[in-house]
């Protein structure tokens, strides 16, 4: 079983909707959570951090849910410019591990 | 602030050959990090650094080396280069003040093996 698992998609989206990403991790010593957005052939980008409450930043919010070990980002009013590979990142000390990521594409 | 430079973009070996991935950051950040990432997949630690003089391997060290004498350089060296590490290869720095403190990494150094 992989460390960190993503749905790898792709998903297709039109403009404006509302998508989900999903992830799943193994270790539940694990400590951190993130979102990185990876551009086609770019160094990936922090996103946002994931937090235990729950945590919104303008149009996206993540979820935490520890206890089933799983990780959501939601995405309302998608944009052209939201279109890359979304990647799950847990962290346990220094270790940090990726999943394989979703890649969102958003059609005009 | 350049952020976290590497060397070079791009590189064709053969195999058997040795070479040096090169990262410097102007963060003076402490800790340093080397990824491989392979199509369509994640990415898999190499080795960290934590501070000059300390070393630690990651997920996947086999077929590295790593050294960290200054605290903006982190130089990862292919002995001898194989196939199978035909990748994309990124160096990360943090500040561990912050449990949740972000990476920064480079630009991504593309390394093809023939």
């Amino acid at each position: 079983r992989k460390e960190v698992e993503q749905d790898p998609g792709p998903f297709n989206v039109p403009e404006g909707a509302t998508v989900a990403f999903n992830c799943t991790y193994s270790n539940s010593a694990s400590q951190s959570f993130f979102w990185y957005r990876q551009d086609c052939r770019k160094e990936p980008k922090l996103l946002m951090s994931v937090y235990s409450s729950g945590n919104e930043d303008g149009r996206f919010t993540a979820q935490l849910n520890r206890a089933s070990q799983y990780i959501s980002l939601l995405i309302r009013d998608s944009k052209l410019s939201d279109s890359a590979t979304y990647l799950c990142v847990v962290r346990n000390n220094n270790d940090m591990r990726f999943g394989a990521g979703t890649r969102l594409t958003v059609k005009p | 602030n350049a952020g976290v430079t590497q060397t070079p973009k791009f590189r064709i070996l053969k195999i058997g050959q040795s070479m040096t991935l090169q990262c410097t950051q102007d963060m003076n950040h402490n800790y340093m990090y080397w990824y491989r990432q392979d199509p369509g997949m994640g990415l898999k630690l190499i080795y960290y650094s934590v501070g000059a003089g300390i070393t630690d391997k990651g997920e996947v060290p086999n077929g590295y080396n790593v050294s960290r004498s200054t605290t903006e350089d982190f130089p990862l060296r292919l002995e001898l280069a194989a196939p199978s590490q035909t990748s994309v290869y990124f160096c990360a720095s943090q500040n561990p003040g912050q449990a949740r403190e972000t990476q920064y990494f480079g630009p991504g150094t593309r390394l093809l093996v023939l």
